[in-house]
């Protein structure tokens, strides 16, 4: 099957930190840019970052520049994002995608992974 | 308060049309200037993820019913499902690229089938 599963959420203090995973399987994704979208509880979509087929263009939203990482590693198919200095704000569904096409729409999603940021 | 607004919510009964818009500001957050021709709609349902349902305006992914389609007017994009359903409730997100290479969202529409 075609799909995208995130790990790596979980509970963290304000100030920590937490790495997020993203496995594709199904299909070869070093010829894609790929992304991250995140949900806060009961609020709107938020786009977070995408990273290019050879990590040589990254793009984050604005004020999450210097706190989020985006990472890949096509060996492995995978797609990573390292966030650190974390706030309560930061709480929420974070969502894998596949960016596929003009202005990278996102074709395929992950289940996402919780992120909560409390103390 | 996002650069592309969106009805918070819009309802319809079963077999009928509606129309959901998107509106952009003639500058994102930031300064960036939005691109209209490559919006795309996502359709999500309580607790799953998102599903692309439109994208570059008016195309549709494989698998997307022809219910569905898009279209633009100057800073407005619209996704008009025909039809209704009551599998088609749900939330409706519009996005948009811009002129920095990032995507933005629109705030959101909850679609009610009456």
């Amino acid at each position: 099957d075609v799909q995208l599963v995130e790990s790596g959420g979980g509970l963290v203090k304000p100030g920590g930190s937490l790495r997020l995973s993203c496995a594709a399987s199904g299909f070869d994704l070093s010829d894609l840019s790929m992304g991250w979208v995140r949900q806060a509880p009961g609020k709107g979509l938020e786009w977070v970052s995408s990273i290019s087929p050879t990590s040589s263009h990254k793009y984050y939203e604005d004020s999450l520049k210097g706190r989020f990482t985006v990472s890949r590693d096509n060996a492995k198919n995978s797609l990573y994002l390292q966030l650190n200095g974390l706030r309560g704000d930061d709480t929420g569904v974070y969502f894998c995608g596949r960016e596929n096409g003009g202005g990278r729409p996102t074709d395929l999603w992950g289940q996402g992974t919780l992120v909560i940021v409390s103390s | 308060q996002s650069a592309l607004t969106q009805s918070a919510s819009v309802a319809g009964s079963p077999g009928q049309s509606i129309t959901i818009s998107c509106t952009g500001s003639s500058n994102a957050a930031g300064g960036y200037k939005l691109d209209f021709d490559l919006v795309s709609w996502y359709q999500q349902h309580p607790g799953k993820a998102p599903k692309l349902m439109i994208y570059e305006v008016n195309k549709r992914p494989p698998g997307v019913s022809n219910r569905f389609s898009g279209s633009k007017s100057g800073n407005t994009a619209s996704l008009t499902i025909s039809g209704l359903r009551p599998d088609d409730e749900g939330h409706y997100y519009c996005s948009s690229f811009t002129s920095a290479s990032t995507v933005l969202f629109g705030g959101g529409t909850e679609l009610t089938v009456l």
